[in-house]
């Protein structure tokens, strides 16, 4: 049973706009949240976070949400570029500090 | 600084031969995490360590061993390669207990054939 879902496979942006990238979670004891980001033949790379204190934690042109009480979290870039092409994994930290992973969003931003 | 890196970036197998990926990092980090990653899911943990000498299991640990003889390596071990271990395998390394970031290496892609 999968904790952490990102339904969405992929996603297709214009270069400009606003890229939304989703992610939902089961497990109520998950209280730090974490994106990172996956260029091919590469290994992830750490982008943002958030503990589940927080509501909001904006970084530049990248921005995530948190709403707990509907277990979702989310992730804003805005303004969309060509570089941020790229597979976007979100990752739910429970209290043991064990990392479990969403299946991805390939994200592709169109010139 | 290196950061965290993976020995080899490629093998092929065949079903029934072992071998041992190579993680190496020089950041001074306590803990250690070796995940695979498969087509359409996300990383599953396999073995992780807290410390130098302490090993544990994950998610997925069946088929693989690991050793953590020196705090700065993280070994995973393939005793007997089976085609369902085709997969690429990342290693990982956290700094402390309060920290929340773990720091990826490039991968090892593992086919068995």
């Amino acid at each position: 049973d999968q904790q952490v879902k990102q339904n969405s496979p992929s996603l297709s942006v214009q270069e400009g706009r606003i890229s939304i990238l989703n992610c939902d979670y089961t497990n109520s004891m998950f209280d730090y949240f974490l994106w990172y980001k996956k260029y091919p033949a590469e290994g992830p790379t750490f982008l943002i976070s958030i503990s589940s204190i927080k509501d909001k934690n904006e970084d530049g042109r990248f921005t995530v949400f948190l709403n707990k009480s509907a277990k979702h979290l989310s992730l804003h870039i805005v303004p969309s570029q060509p570089g941020d092409s790229a597979v976007y994994f979100c990752a739910a930290s429970d209290t043991a500090r064990q990392l479990t992973f969403g299946s991805g969003t390939q994200l592709t931003v169109l010139p | 600084n290196a950061g965290v890196t993976q020995t080899p970036k490629f093998r092929v197998l065949k079903t029934g031969q072992s071998m041992t990926l190579l993680c190496a990092q020089d950041m001074n980090h306590e803990y250690m995490y070796w995940y695979r990653q498969d087509p359409g899911m996300g990383l599953r943990l396999i073995h992780y360590s807290v410390g130098e000498g302490t090993t544990a299991k994950g998610e997925v640990p069946d088929g693989y061993n690991v050793s953590r003889l020196k705090k700065q390596n993280f070994l995973l071990g393939l005793e007997s390669a089976a085609p369902s271990q085709t997969s690429v395998y990342f290693c990982a390394s956290r700094g402390t207990a309060k920290s929340e970031t773990q720091y990826f290496g490039p991968g090892t892609r593992l086919l068995v054939l």
